[in-house]
Formats: C-alpha cells, sequence, structure tokens
C-alpha cells in the first residue's frame, strides 16, 4: 500500500529565505506526483505536476524535483513572501491500475513579515 | 484556470437525514473524484469516475454513494447522515490523455456536520 510522507509538520522562516519541503513514498511504480497547496477552508489549489519520466518542473518562484527510484521529491521555494504562507500537500498517483491520489498530510508553512 | 464547483460550502444538519453534495466541472473532463478529509488530517479517496455510467469505490470505505448521468455532474449522497460522516468532501476532476493522467483540479470542497 503507498505511503505518502512529507517533512517537516510545520516550519516557519522569515520572509525573503529560500526554502524547501520534503516528500517521500513507499511505493516508486508511480505515474505522476502533484504539489498542492491548501488554504484555511478553501480547496486545494495545484501548484505543480510532474510524470513520472520528468525529474523537475518549475513554475514562477516554485521547482519541484522527481527522483522515483528513490521514493523523493522536494519542493523548492525561492525568496518566500507572507503570501506563500499555507498547507502545502504531496500526492502520488500510483501505477499499476490503481487510480486517485495518495497524499501525505502536509506541511504547514508561515512565513513571517 | 479550473471551473469545478461544490455546493453546499457548508451544510449542518441532523443525524438521519438524506444528503446530497453536488459537484460540477466546466471543463469536459472524463475523470472525476470524491475525496474525504478529516481535521488534521490527509485526503483519501472515496469514489472516482472514469466517464458517464461510470462510478468506482476508492481507498477508504464509505457509506456514501455516487453516480455519473452527465459528464460535468458528479453528486454524492448519503441516504442516512450520521456524526461519524462529519467531515470535509472534497470533489475533484482531471483530464486522461491515452497515456498520461494530467492533473487534478480540485473545487472548494464543502464542509459537513451532522448533529
Amino acid at each position: 500500500k503507498q505511503e505518502v510522507t512529507q517533512i517537516p509538520a510545520a516550519l516557519s522562516v522569515p520572509e525573503g529565505e529560500n526554502l524547501v519541503l520534503n516528500c517521500s513514498f513507499t511505493d516508486s511504480a508511480i505515474y505522476n506526483l502533484q504539489w498542492f497547496r491548501q488554504d484555511p477552508g478553501k480547496g486545494l489549489t495545484s501548484l505543480l505536476l510532474i510524470q513520472s519520466s520528468q525529474r523537475e518542473q518549475t513554475s514562477g518562484r516554485l521547482n519541484a524535483s522527481l527522483d522515483k527510484s528513490s521514493g523523493r521529491s522536494t519542493l523548492y521555494i525561492a525568496a518566500s513572501q507572507p503570501g506563500d504562507s499555507a498547507t502545502y500537500l504531496c500526492a502520488v498517483m500510483a501505477g499499476g491500475g490503481a487510480d486517485g491520489l495518495t497524499f501525505g498530510k502536509g506541511t504547514h508553512l508561515i512565513i513571517q513579515p | 484556470e479550473a471551473d469545478i464547483y461544490q455546493t453546499p460550502r457548508y451544510l449542518v444538519i441532523g443525524t438521519g437525514k438524506k444528503i446530497t453534495l453536488e459537484c460540477s466541472q466546466t471543463m469536459g473532463h472524463d475523470k472525476m473524484y470524491w475525496y474525504q478529509q478529516d481535521p488534521g488530517m490527509e485526503l483519501h479517496l472515496i469514489h472516482y469516475s472514469y466517464g458517464v455510467n461510470s462510478t468506482e469505490k476508492g481507498d477508504l470505505s464509505s457509506e456514501s454513494t455516487v453516480s455519473r448521468i452527465r459528464t460535468e455532474h458528479f453528486p454524492l449522497t448519503l441516504e442516512s447522515a450520521r456524526p461519524s460522516h462529519t467531515s470535509q468532501y472534497l470533489c475533484a476532476s482531471s483530464e486522461y490523455l491515452g497515456t498520461t493522467y494530467n492533473e487534478q483540479f480540485f473545487g472548494p470542497g464543502t464542509r459537513l456536520t451532522v448533529l
């Protein structure tokens, strides 16, 4: 059974710092990996999608990497801003015909002004 | 930009009532999903659909049922709500391109409280 772990569970940093969020998964047979942000009382906003054949994806100040063989992904946020404060979720879509995403519990990020 | 809608956003209801949570998307996506999220916990897949007249159960056992009569609409029904059904329910959709699963887009969620 696929399990997704996110470290750290919570992180608080001053504005302007670069930071890295970590995600690991137990079964490397995945179709893709997706990073989301979740704001309180709201749904999920898709940030980046990495297909299993890709190594990284970039969008603005965000860069996500994927090492499928070791079961790891990182989300790098450059020049953090208070508006980046949210819970960041990592999710994988398993291979082998299974459907839907398996989620981690998330990293709760606070950017201090 | 993803266009996926859920109603109601918040629902407080008494035990034993029948409820339907609505989900609709305007992107023409074939694949749709329902996830359940308890406070402080991860999301779990409870139902999904490949297209019209297709429904499948997800990883987490749920007493709810779903239907897919139209591509854009994927409602979730609880025949008799119980306090254990109190949770947030999130709907999502995605496009499947034959060999590639695209990103899933999520609605704003319905926060259900059963008294």
